[in-house]
């Protein structure tokens, strides 16, 4: 089974602290992505990989980074933490092929104060 | 733009009965079609996908989705319904062609299964 998972599962920081949530899969996924999951909002795509070093803006990228130097993790990083990045964010990878599904880690619920 | 509808934010459905959750979808040619289901405090997981062939696709837990072409849309359907499917159900599309690579998801709808 492909497992995707994610550093932690709940994190407490503080308005301008920065940031990681690491994520690793084990399946040699080319593919790898970062949403965050808000209610009401759905899924909104933050960033993704497509290979090692290589990055891709998503839909709001804004306030975030992210890093990918070995095939299995992809982290994102918050340069500086605001209360509106509290959120649930959710790691995802997914070999290559337009049909093929993503596969999801557990979540991170991320609180900023 | 192109754009994947939900149009239930819930959806109650006593055990034992059908349920559906509703899925359109506004993307060019003929996309790719999934759905997701988020079990409470998990992440999500992959249940079903459309590729090509036969209109009825056979997922995961009972659960099945039908493709029609010609409303633009991928409901998701099972026959007989449990407590224990009550989650957060998404609809995604994925075009076959062109330089996106990402999903396009629809804002999800809760189901609740009453016993």
């Amino acid at each position: 089974d492909v497992k995707v998972t994610q550093s932690s599962r709940y994190l407490v920081k503080r308005t301008g602290e920065k940031v990681f949530l690491e994520c690793v899969q084990d399946m040699d996924h080319e593919n790898m992505f970062w949403y965050r999951q808000d209610p009401g909002l759905g899924l909104r795509l933050i960033y993704f990989s497509y290979d090692v070093k290589m990055k891709e803006k998503g839909d709001i990228p804004e306030g975030y980074s992210v890093s990918r130097e070995k095939k299995e993790r992809f982290s994102l990083i918050l340069e500086s933490a605001s209360t509106n990045q509290t959120s649930m964010y959710l790691c995802a990878s997914r070999t290559s092929g337009r049909a093929n599904e993503q596969f999801f880690g557990p979540g991170t619920r991320l609180t900023v104060l | 733009a192109q754009s994947v509808a939900q149009p239930e934010d819930q959806v109650n459905v006593a055990e034992g009965n059908p349920l559906t959750v509703k899925c359109t979808y506004s993307v060019s040619g003929n996309p790719y079609l999934f759905w997701y289901v988020q079990y409470p405090n998990r992440g999500l997981q992959f249940l079903l996908k459309y590729i090509t062939g036969d209109n009825l696709v056979k997922g995961s837990y009972g659960f099945e989705a039908e493709f029609n072409k010609s409303q633009t849309s991928f409901h998701l359907k099972k026959p007989s319904a449990l407590v224990s499917d009550s989650a957060l159900y998404f609809c995604a599309v994925r075009d076959r062609a062109g330089n996106n690579r990402k999903l396009i998801w629809g804002l999800g709808t809760s189901l609740a299964v009453n016993p």
